[in-house]
């Protein structure tokens, strides 16, 4: 079974430019995920969506963050402009259900490592 | 916000040593997980404790949940250089609709051959 799939591994960029990543989650999973990770921290979560739904955005900066998952599948994770803190590493994961189960699992990709200079 | 809050935040030991990882909160979670993270790979998941008190064993790995379910411990035993990574926990909070999981910083073990 193919994993989690995220595009691109690596991004440096200026600040205030705009940068885009990309994540196909496993076949059939209900539930995807978009989680920041910087250096020395735990992931913290941006975005859930249920199947192209939005459940949990509360802490997404929209003032210069977005995502989107089109047809429940696919999803691209947006910053526009960029700035320096949001250098870290930008991980996707999806789970079969519908998310705040016990043992549900969470499966993530490998991340896209953000630089912003 | 729940924190969840990992202790040691660094760890550096000889092959064939004993270790414990922390994790502690003010908060009641439904469930906990332990992941592990390699460089430049995502975290995977190691366990899920749901019950308070509960212990789960994966090899030389043992988890245990707290009986108040707001603290959880990773003991490992005679670690290998396999064992190197991020350990994270995360939980899953109570009472609160959320259905997404809280991190901690996690703890980064280094296994010296």
């Amino acid at each position: 079974e193919a994993g989690v799939a995220q595009s691109p591994r690596y991004k440096i960029i200026e600040k205030r430019q705009s940068v885009a990543f990309w994540c196909n989650p496993i076949s059939g999973h209900a539930t995807l995920y978009w989680y920041q990770q910087i250096l020395g921290q735990g992931p913290k979560l941006l975005i859930q969506f249920q199947n192209n739904g939005v459940v949990d955005d509360s802490q997404l900066p929209k003032d210069r963050f977005s995502a989107e998952r089109l047809k429940g599948v696919d999803s691209t994770l947006k910053i526009q402009p960029a700035k320096l803190e949001d250098s870290a590493v930008y991980l996707c994961a999806s789970s079969l259900g519908l998310g705040g189960g016990a043992y549900e699992t969470q499966y993530f990709g490998p991340g896209t490592r953000l630089l912003v200079l | 916000t729940q924190l969840l809050e990992q202790s040691p935040q660094f760890l550096s030991i000889q092959e064939g040593e004993n270790l414990t990882v922390y994790c502690n909160s003010s908060s009641v979670f439904s469930s906990l997980q332990w992941y592990r993270q390699e460089p430049g790979e995502g975290p995977v998941l190691l366990v899920t404790v749901v019950t308070g008190g509960e212990v789960k064993k994966l090899k030389r790995l043992t988890f245990q949940f707290g009986d108040a379910r707001k603290d959880s411990s990773l003991h490992i035993t005679a670690a290998q250089p396999g064992d190197t990574g991020l350990y994270l926990c995360a939980g899953l909070a109570r009472g609160t609709g959320r259905r997404a999981l809280t991190f901690g910083s996690g703890t980064r073990l280094q296994v010296q051959p």
